[in-house]
């Protein structure tokens, strides 16, 4: 069955660093987004990405977070200068069009130290 | 603003039992769908049972099952003959359908199921 995969799985980074995230949604799926968990805390929406454009970002997405389709494939959420408040899940889904569920991958934990 | 409330951090059943874990939501749309979602420990979420708000009849999906109270905003899960491989965290989830398709969840319960 059809994944989304996330890498890397755990990704420890220093303060002020850049960092990229990547995800592969499932192969016809059109909408992706980032969703990330602080430790202890709800999920929380980041961004949605449609037709190779943001379509919809929370207060939570700032200027230091950006969002890519660099090929046919693959959905990179980067971080730009990382702070200690950034370490999460972070967890990538997509969604086809005409279905209503996301499709979630396994989650790349974020540690600023 | 949409939000999702789970009151309950941790519940345990034993197997083969019968447990309720409980959602409420607040919004002002009239046209929305609601989800449970399951995330094994290391593992991804995965979609349990969808509610399309405009239906009145409750969703199931073989041992799952909802009560959604619609006016309530409640949107419990109930898990029937509770198996091992049930132990997981369980989250609440309301969409309301747009481009974008945000999903908005709650703080999760953690279900063990007890041999």
């Amino acid at each position: 069955e059809p994944e989304v995969t996330q890498t890397p799985s755990h990704q420890v980074t220093q303060m002020g660093q850049e960092v990229i995230l990547r995800c592969v949604p499932i192969s016809n799926h059109l909408y992706f987004y980032w969703y990330r968990q602080i430790l202890g805390q709800k999920v929380e929406f980041l961004v949605s990405f449609y037709n190779n454009e943001i379509s919809e970002k929370s207060e939570i997405f700032d200027d230091q977070f950006s969002v890519e389709r660099p090929d046919g494939s693959n959905f990179t959420l980067k971080i730009r200068s990382t702070k200690l408040e950034d370490s999460a899940m972070y967890f990538c889904a997509s969604s086809p069009v005409g279905r209503t569920e996301a499709f979630f991958g396994q989650g790349t934990r974020l540690t600023v130290v | 603003a949409q939000t999702v409330t789970q009151s309950q951090p941790e519940m345990s059943v034993q197997e083969a039992e019968t447990v309720t874990l409980s959602c409420t939501y607040d919004t002002s749309e009239n046209n929305y769908y609601l989800f449970w979602y399951k995330q094994p420990p290391s593992r991804q979420m995965i979609l349990v049972i969808r509610q399309e708000a405009y239906k009145q009849q409750n969703a199931t999906e073989n041992r799952f099952s909802v009560n959604f109270q619609k006016a309530a905003k409640s949107f419990s899960l109930k898990i029937s003959d509770s198996q091992l491989g049930d132990t997981a965290m369980y989250f609440c989830a309301f969409m309301k359908p747009k481009t974008g398709n945000q999903f908005y969840f709650g703080t999760g319960t953690s279900l063990t199921v007890i041999p």
